[in-house]
């Protein structure tokens, strides 16, 4: 079964600079989450989906990021524009699960893009 | 809300001892879900265990185990004779089964496990 898809793999941008970062979950996985995560610090998230409807997005800073799942399939996470304190890791992760009681079977990440802002 | 401490920046250990990463947690919920993983220099996130608030039975595969206590809120993870390979970030996560935080998993801060040959 091939896994998350994350591009690019590495982004380097200047501040006020725009960026996007695209994400293809595993085949059927209706719930899709994207986490940003800091050096030294763990994933937080930042918005989750499920399939193109937006489930939680109170964490996303709505200023300058945006995030869409068409078709309820791919998603592109867009930061516009970039901040120094954006440098992070992107990741990715989709779930089969899209109701309570959630198990977190099958909860799959991606090997994230990783974003530089000069 | 749900919280993840994990008390332990940095460990450093000579291969072959063994060494236990300490993960505490916050939630009011009765259902929830604890895991553990891996985040080796590369980045990716290599999933290593989920375990149910329900099933407080110890854990062993292979030279990992892991020892969830909810009267401590604890869900605590050891390497048996550790090895060089094992050298990575070590997280712990923490999801609620229930309401609209499904799936939303709070990691803690992470603990940097480095193993010396």
């Amino acid at each position: 079964e091939a896994g998350v898809a994350q591009s690019p793999r590495y982004k380097i941008i200047e501040k006020r600079q725009s960026v996007a970062f695209w994400c293809n979950p595993i085949s059927g996985h209706a719930t899709l989450y994207w986490y940003q995560q800091i050096l030294g610090q763990g994933p937080k998230l930042l918005i989750q989906f499920q399939n193109n409807g937006v489930v939680d997005d109170s964490q996303l800073p709505k200023d300058r990021f945006s995030a869409e799942r068409l078709k309820g399939v791919d998603s592109t996470l867009k930061i516009q524009p970039a901040k120094l304190e954006d440098s992070a890791v992107y990741l990715c992760a989709s779930s089969l699960e899209t109701q309570v009681p959630w198990t977190g079977y099958g909860y799959t990440f991606g090997s994230g893009t990783r974003l530089t802002v000069v | 809300a749900q919280k993840v401490t994990q008390a332990q920046t940095e460990i450093s250990v000579v291969e072959k001892e063994d060494v236990t990463l300490d993960c505490v947690y916050e939630t009011r919920d009765t259902t929830y879900y604890l895991f553990w993983y891996k985040q080796p220099p590369s980045g990716e996130l290599v999933f290593l265990i989920r375990r149910n608030s329900f099933d407080e039975q110890n854990e062993i595969s292979g030279r990992y185990s892991w020892n969830f206590q909810k009267s401590t809120s604890s869900f605590n993870f050891t390497i048996t004779a550790s090895q060089v390979v094992d050298s990575a970030v070590y997280f712990c996560a923490l999801s609620e089964g229930g309401g609209t935080s499904y799936g939303k998993l709070t990691f803690g801060q992470g603990t940097i496990l480095t193993v010396h040959p």
